[in-house]
């Protein structure tokens, strides 16, 4: 069964402060990754997904097969990205997901 | 834009009472899901159903069962609430062509 990690519950940084959300999972075959983004007082969205290899607001993540890791990318943080942010694996020909536990990240001025 | 709603932001009930949670998508999407989101255990899946009265078992059954009558609507029911139910409640509906989950406002129940 495949496993997603998220190592950190908590990050915190300054404004203008790289930031990066770990995620770690175990797999055998070819995943789809993910990352949801849950802000203060909103539903659970997709921030983005590997396959689609974009940025959104500002934000990166590499797929490395050779770590299985799929970290989240922010090289100037800001204030407005403090939410909760979960990492999702769904494994190649099915639809259904394994989330990690999460990390709140909390962005001060 | 996919609509996913909730029937319920939040709710109080008491131990032993029959619960149901509703959850309607406008996506025409076959796949729907319910969790519970918990602090510090992330989302677990209770139930999904990939059609119309088709129901499987997720990671966590046990205490609730799951109707879908309608393509469109996927309810959760606790058939005897229990205090260690008190959780916030996600739905979900996935586009089948990206895998991506739309999910709903989130119900947060509280048996007292």
């Amino acid at each position: 069964a495949q496993r997603v990690t998220q190592p950190e519950k908590l990050l915190s940084v300054f404004k203008g402060a790289p930031v990066e959300l770990k995620c770690n999972y175990s797999y055998s075959g070819s995943p789809e990754l993910f990352w949801y983004v849950q802000y203060s007082r909103q539903r659970l969205q997709l921030l983005l997904r590997h396959i689609s290899r974009e940025s959104i607001k500002g934000f990166t993540a590499d797929l490395n097969k050779g770590e299985t890791s799929f970290h989240l990318k922010k090289p100037f943080a800001q204030e407005e990205d403090s939410a909760m942010y979960y990492c999702a694996l769904t494994p190649g020909g099915s639809y259904i997901p394994t989330f990690g536990r999460g990390t709140s990240l909390i962005v001060h001025p | 834009d996919v609509k996913v709603t909730q029937s319920s932001r939040y709710l109080v009930k008491r131990t032993g009472e029959k619960v149901f949670l509703e959850c309607v998508q406008d996506m025409d999407h076959e796949n729907m899901f319910w969790y519970r989101q918990d602090p510090g255990l992330g989302l677990r899946l209770i139930y999904f159903s990939y059609d119309v009265k088709m129901k499987e078992k997720g990671d966590i059954p046990e205490g609730y069962s799951v109707s879908r009558e309608k393509k469109e609507r996927f309810s959760l029911i606790l058939e005897s609430a229990s205090t260690n139910q008190t959780s916030m409640y996600l739905c979900a509906s996935v586009d089948g062509s990206t895998d991506t989950q739309y999910f709903g406002p989130g119900t947060r129940l509280t048996v007292l």
